[in-house]
């Protein structure tokens, strides 16, 4: 059974502290997404990445990095974290081969920032 | 660009009876359809996609959905809905791969409601 994880489902950070978000896929796929989900804003794409050290920004990067070092792994980071990133954080992959299109999403992480 | 609106945020139903949630998009080119489901604190879930061919396209849990290109929509539908069918529910469109994007555009969701 194909799997998308995320290293947490829920966190509580301070305002200011670094915060790590991992996800990883055994999928073997190329592409890699990092959403946020709030309420009546449906889901917003923060990064994606294509290929191993590949990223481009999604519509709302601002105030996030993202790290791809290895296929299976892509990581998002909070450089410092405010209380406007508390939110619901979901991972996604897929793959480029044809007819396979959709993504496969991990459990979410929902992040509390104090 | 491309874009996908939900006009409903939320759709109650009967159990027992039909259901729709509707769909509208906006894309140039031939479009890639999918319908996603969010359970209670959970990730999304693949329900079904329309890439080209038939119309009426049949997916997970007995949801079906059919693309109209004249209306550019993508309903889903179920014909007798069940308790457990309450989520969410995601319509995403994006443009094939060549010339295109692998990033798709989801809609803001419809909470589905289904009343014993």
């Amino acid at each position: 059974d194909v799997k998308v994880t995320q290293s947490s489902r829920y966190l509580v950070k301070r305002t200011g502290e670094k915060v790590f978000l991992e996800c990883v896929q055994d999928m073997d796929h190329e592409n890699m997404f990092w959403y946020r989900q709030d309420p009546g804003l449906g889901l917003r794409l923060i990064y994606f990445s294509y290929d191993v050290k590949m990223k481009e920004k999604g519509d709302i990067p601002e105030g996030y990095s993202v790290s791809r070092e290895k296929k299976e792994r892509f990581s998002l980071i909070l450089e410092s974290a405010s209380t406007n990133q508390t939110s619901m954080y979901l991972c996604a992959s897929s793959t480029r081969s044809r007819g396979l299109d959709e993504q496969f999403f991990g459990p979410g992480t929902r992040l509390t920032v104090l | 660009a491309q874009s996908v609106a939900q006009p409903e945020d939320q759709v109650n139903v009967a159990e027992g009876n039909p259901l729709t949630v509707k769909c509208t998009y906006s894309v140039s080119g031939n479009p890639y359809l999918f319908w996603y489901v969010q359970y209670p604190n959970r990730g999304l879930q693949f329900l079904l996609k329309y890439i080209t061919g038939d119309n009426l396209v049949k997916g997970s849990y007995g949801f079906e959905a059919e693309f109209n290109k004249s209306q550019t929509s993508f309903h889903l539908k179920k014909p007798s809905a069940l308790v457990s069918d309450s989520a969410l529910y995601f319509c995403a469109v994006r443009t094939p791969p060549s010339g295109g994007s692998y990033i798709p555009t989801f809609g803001r969701g419809t909470s589905l409601i289904v009343h014993p």
